[in-house]
């Protein structure tokens, strides 16, 4: 079946402008996961979502970023007034809740380039 | 200190030699344990979770050590596949909820 997706694959934009990145999670995933992955860096929790709501943003590095889920499928992160910290990888993950943990599937991401 | 500490490498080790990494974590309540792998410029992906009684899944072998708090990845009789960063990871709770990841250690596998 159809794995988590992402858009764009790739995205350069201007300092200062705003970005919207899409994640399609797996059909029938409740959770919902975005991290970064900066040059040199390892991966960084940003965001979790548990249907619509998101329990946990602790992640999340300012008030620039804001995060939203519709219909307990897509999500959109948004990064507003970009910086050039800001360049990095984008990753969405979901996952189904059972006993136990569950494994995260992770998008492809989108590569974030700010100029 | 971070979270989850790892040796960056780079390991470059001859095909058909064994290697192992370590890696450390700093949160005792820290409940589940995976070691994941990421090709260069893809997504990771799971490779094995980690059990308390140690696991194992073909040529690759995973421990545990609560006491120490620390996390072993053995991999066998590599191949040239194997080639990939490998990331451990913690989580917290059971089921859904952030990973905690280390910055990977870096293996080349060597013909």
């Amino acid at each position: 079946g159809a794995g988590v997706s992402q858009s764009p694959s790739n995205k350069v934009t201007e300092k200062g402008k705003d970005v919207e990145l899409r994640c399609d999670p797996i059909s029938g995933h409740t959770a919902l996961y975005w991290y970064r992955q900066s040059l040199g860096q390892g991966l960084e929790f940003l965001i979790y979502f548990q249907g619509n709501s998101a329990p946990d943003k602790s992640g999340l590095p300012s008030d620039r970023f804001s995060a939203e889920r519709t219909g307990g499928s897509v999500s959109t992160l948004t990064i507003q007034r970009t910086q050039q910290e800001d360049s990095a990888v984008y990753l969405c993950a979901s996952s189904q809740p059972g006993l136990g943990a569950a494994e995260q599937y992770f998008g492809p991401g989108t590569r974030l380039t700010v100029t | 200190r971070k979270e989850v500490e790892q040796d960056p490498g780079p390991f470059n080790v001859p095909e058909g030699a064994t290697v192992a990494f370590n890696c450390t974590y700093s949160n005792s309540a820290s409940q589940s344990f995976f070691w994941y792998r990421q090709d260069c410029r893809k997504e990771p992906k799971l490779l094995m979770s980690v059990y308390s009684s140690g696991n194992e899944d073909g040529r690759f072998t995973a421990q545990l050590n609560r006491a120490s708090q620390y996390i072993s990845l053995l991999i066998r009789d590599s191949k040239l596949s194997d080639s990939a960063t490998y990331l451990c990871v913690v989580t917290s709770n059971f089921g859904n909820e952030k990973l905690t990841f280390g910055t990977g250690t870096r293996l080349t596998i060597i013909p």
